[in-house]
């Protein structure tokens, strides 16, 4: 079973603070690793993909991915009200397999 | 990017009534899924449709209750059939475009519910 876990939250975080969001993953043959964001009742909006190990940075949102502990995360600078959402990281392998997590919970707090 | 128009964007049901759900892609990608959301939880995958081969379906999901039809390489439609308040839910198709590393964009949805 290939499975991608999260912390389902909420996690709370002040207005202006970092938010850090983590994922864990089973299958060592995953090759992609993405973050979804999805607001109440609306479908799920990707952010951010990554491919390769390090850290990779779009605006206030920096992903970043470590194969050898199998975990990807997500960091959101200067977190706003608007970013209160549900962050969903999804994993695709080499079967064509997309597999998601349970979603994380982010309440930005003005 | 991907633009994916799917409708209905929601649909009220009776019990025992079929409902077929269509989703279009505005490029040409081979490979399509369907999701189903219930309320407060992750998505779970339907089945995959690929163009030219039959549907794909995970465990949990049948061909004669979800029928998946793909005709070509930017649509498809997927039936919930004989339905039942249980199959409430929010549908979701998606496609996934293949470039520079794999991304899947969604469909906005359709917010289904079975009386």
């Amino acid at each position: 079973q290939k499975e991608v876990e999260q912390n389902s939250g909420p996690l709370s975080v002040p207005e202006g603070a970092i938010a850090s969001l983590n994922c864990t993953y089973s299958d060592r043959g995953s090759q992609s690793f993405f973050w979804y964001r999805q607001y109440s009742g609306k479908s799920p909006e990707l952010i951010m993909s990554i491919y390769s190990n390090g850290d990779k940075e779009d605006g206030r949102f920096t992903a970043q991915l470590n194969k050898a502990s199998q975990y990807v995360s997500l960091l959101i600078r200067d977190s706003q009200p608007s970013d209160s959402a549900t962050y969903l990281c999804a994993v695709y392998n080499a079967g064509n397999m997309l597999t998601f997590g349970g979603g994380t919970r982010l309440m930005v707090k003005p | 990017s991907a633009v994916i128009s799917q409708k209905p964007s929601r649909d009220i049901c009776q019990r025992g009534t079929s409902l077929t759900i269509q989703c279009q892609v505005d490029s040409q990608v081979t490979m399509m899924f369907w999701y189903r959301q219930q309320p407060g939880q992750s998505l779970t995958l339907i089945a995959t449709a690929n163009q030219g081969s039959e549907a794909t379906y995970e465990s949990g999901f049948v061909i004669d209750k979800f029928p998946i039809s793909r005709p070509n390489l930017t649509f498809s439609t997927l039936t919930v059939s004989n339905m039942s308040p249980e199959d409430s839910s929010i549908y979701l198709c998606s496609a996934l475009l293949q470039g520079l590393g794999e991304k899947l964009f969604f469909g906005s949805g359709t917010q289904l519910s079975v009386l």
